[in-house]
């Protein structure tokens, strides 16, 4: 069965980076992309970014260009997403997710996430 | 990039119906998707292309489409059905970027 599978919570003072990791399993990891989404506390989703398992290509959000690196490792079926700079207001779990996408000439390429990690808690605090 | 609109909460009785709507100008060209999440867990993906229910999804879990509305629609709601409901889709516009509407809790009284 599918699974990702991400590393465990952190707690990081502001400024610092962070790493996480998403293992995938259940599936060929270089069949899908890999996205990244974010949870505030007690707030909704917030999209991040993609990263290509196959070729590593990336489309990140806007609002994270230049602070967020994401990379697979092949070798090892695993994705990993580093944040830096962190501030209060990055403390959030993040979740790992396989992507899926549709495509048609009308609309273009379109996402959705089938399977999920289990989210890595992220506390940034001084 | 465009908002997706979700009504902050719905509330149903076990048993009755429950329709979850999001809308936004993109839905009328774009698929939309539904998420379940409930407390601690991570989201679910209950619908997809609109109507679609993946393997392993209750039945009384559907989906439609109309205009720039798409509706998630619970019938015979019960009580484990009670979580975070979030639509979700893809603002080609915007070289792809994914949005994800605010989401609404769903009550079962």
């Amino acid at each position: 069965q599918v699974q990702l599978v991400q590393s465990g919570a952190e707690v990081k003072k502001p400024g610092a980076s962070v790493k996480v990791s998403c293992k995938a399993s259940g599936y060929t990891f270089t069949n899908y992309d890999v996205t990244w989404v974010r949870q505030a506390p007690g707030q909704g989703l917030e999209w991040m970014g993609w990263i290509s398992a196959n070729n590593d290509n990336t489309d990140k959000a806007q609002k994270f260009q230049g602070r967020v690196t994401m990379t697979t490792d092949t070798s090892t079926n695993t994705a990993y997403m580093e944040l830096t700079s962190l501030r209060s207001d990055d403390t959030a779990v993040y979740y790992c997710a396989r992507m899926g996408s549709y495509y048609s000439d009308s609309s273009g390429f379109q996402y959705y996430f089938d399977y999920w990690g289990q989210g890595t808690l992220v506390t940034v605090s001084s | 990039s465009y908002e997706l609109t979700q009504p902050p909460s719905v509330s149903v009785s076990p048993g009755q119906t429950a329709r979850i709507t999001c809308s936004g100008d993109a839905l009328a060209k774009q698929y939309g998707f539904w998420y379940q999440q409930k407390p601690g867990q991570a989201p679910v993906l209950v619908i997809y292309k609109d109507s679609e229910r993946p393997s392993g999804i209750p039945e009384r879990f559907s989906g439609s489409s109309s205009g720039t509305t798409v509706t998630l629609t619970i019938s015979g709601v019960q009580a484990e059905d009670a979580a975070d409901y979030y639509c979700q889709s893809t603002d080609s516009t915007d070289y792809y970027s994914v949005v994800f509407g605010g989401g609404t809790k769903l009550t079962v009284l």
